[in-house]
């Protein structure tokens, strides 16, 4: 099957910092890149949706100026988390739709900020 | 708005047994459905995908079947195993959507 990949698969950064965190399809081309986050023992929240070439579109709730969505190429979409703080300690996971609209997730990064 | 539900939030088994998941969504215009299983502290693992215009799928002992007319999904797990132990989801990709919505999931645990 598709594989996707996400590096870091775990980071930890002082508050105020900031963290890039990428996602990579590694044997197709994707033209939509999902971004989530989930707490321990919750449901996926959808945070954002990046196509290839335009602006992420952003859920209700998220803030697009701390959370950076680039979807440069067809393969790479990045997430990056601006000026951190511990409130956005949480488990990072992407996911890449191929032209089946078939969705495939990354492994997840684990985000603690100190 | 498309509304996914997944019932029983949670599920115990003992080894061996067959054994449904059940998914349900309130808006049939679908382009297809997915599952998916967590296990703690890792991504989604795509198990089946059924497309609008199919009725089931197979996968070893997992067998998927979707009644779009009703709004029901089914995951069938034949001769259940402890390592079958993890958070089932369903997502479903609505035709006038450009994202799935997801259930909230099924966590399954299979006793030896």
């Amino acid at each position: 099957g598709a594989v996707v990949s996400q590096h870091p698969s775990w980071v930890i950064c002082k508050s105020g910092t900031s963290v890039k965190i990428e996602c990579r399809s590694l044997d197709f081309q994707a033209t939509t890149m999902f971004w989530y986050r989930q707490f321990p023992k919750q449901s996926l929240m959808l945070m954002a949706t990046s196509n290839e070439g335009s602006k992420a579109t952003y859920e209700q709730g998220v803030e697009k100026d701390k959370f950076l969505i680039n979807h440069a190429s067809l393969t790479l979409s990045t997430l990056t988390v601006t000026s951190a703080h511990p409130e956005d300690s949480s488990f990072y996971i992407c996911s890449a739709r191929d032209l089946f609209h078939e969705q495939y997730f990354g492994p997840g990064t684990r985000l603690t900020v100190t | 708005k498309q509304e996914v539900t997944q019932i029983p939030a949670a599920l115990s088994v003992p080894e061996g047994e067959n054994l449904v998941l059940n998914c349900s969504f309130t808006d049939s215009a679908i382009y297809n459905l997915q599952w998916f299983r967590q296990d703690p502290g890792k991504g989604l693992t795509s198990l089946l995908l059924i497309q609008s215009s199919q009725r089931e799928q197979t996968s070893g002992r997992l067998n998927a079947s979707l009644d779009k007319s009703s709004g029901r999904s089914t995951l069938y797990i034949a001769a259940s195993q402890p390592g079958d132990s993890a958070t089932y989801l369903c997502a479903v990709l609505s035709t006038n959507a450009g994202k799935s919505t997801f259930g909230d999931g099924t966590t399954l645990t299979v006793k030896p």
